[in-house]
């Protein structure tokens, strides 16, 4: 099976501008969660998808938002872009929406605001 | 909100030495999950635990659940193994798992020839 794919894999951004990134899970993977990596802060929760709805959201305001589609591909989009936004975007696919449930990643987004 | 500490934050090692890295946790959990991150990003699950030990190749992962701790060993060490090695945990009370991972700072770890 092909692993986690995500695009684009790298994004120059100005501040106010906002951005869409793209998560393909694993064939059959139905559940996906986002996470924010940065030197700070580390990784960090965003938000979770499973058969196209939001079942969690990490603590991160509103202009960060996401959405799920039939096929399991989710979109995550940052409206309002910060300088702080600037960060790795990882997403992660498993089969089911159980926290014992092995999670794979995908190669990340890494975007910089300008 | 769990809090998970991992330790040590940076290990520089001989090859062939064997490496243990500490987590521990604050708050229950269901799950607690290895990963490696290598230069670049990619990120890499090595084990998910939820009880005893798992062993694959020269890993090795305990958790002690009473303790609320768990340790990665790597045994025999190699160059290839430099990366770092993320703790995470979801699930039961610490507010993960449903409500996403929380993650440790990463444990920074080099192996010399």
């Amino acid at each position: 099976k092909a692993g986690v794919t995500q695009t684009p894999r790298y994004l120059i951004k100005t501040r106010g501008q906002q951005v869409t990134l793209s998560c393909s899970p694993i064939s059959g993977h139905r559940s996906v969660s986002w996470y924010q990596q940065t030197p700070g802060q580390g990784l960090q929760f965003l938000f979770e998808y499973f058969s196209e709805t939001q079942r969690n959201k990490g603590n991160f305001p509103g202009r960060f938002s996401g959405r799920q589609f039939s096929n399991s591909r989710s979109e995550m989009n940052v409206s309002t872009l910060e300088l702080g936004d600037s960060a790795l975007y990882l997403c992660a696919s498993s089969d089911q929406h159980r926290e014992e449930e092995t999670q794979y990643f995908g190669p990340g987004t890494r975007l910089l605001v300008l | 909100k769990n809090e998970v500490e991992q330790s040590p934050q940076n290990l520089t090692a001989q090859e062939g030495e064997f490496i243990t890295i500490n987590c521990s946790y604050s708050v229950g959990i269901s799950a607690l999950h290895w990963l490696q991150q290598h230069p670049g990003g990619g990120i890499v699950s090595l084990f998910m635990l939820s009880s005893g030990k798992k062993k694959h190749g020269r890993l090795i992962a305990t958790i002690n659940i009473q303790e609320k701790h768990s340790s990665l060993h790597i045994t025999a060490s190699h160059p290839r193994d430099s990366a770092v090695y993320i703790c995470a945990v979801g699930g039961g009370d610490s507010g993960g798992g449903a409500d996403g991972l929380t993650f440790g700072k990463g444990t920074h770890l080099i192996i010399q020839p």
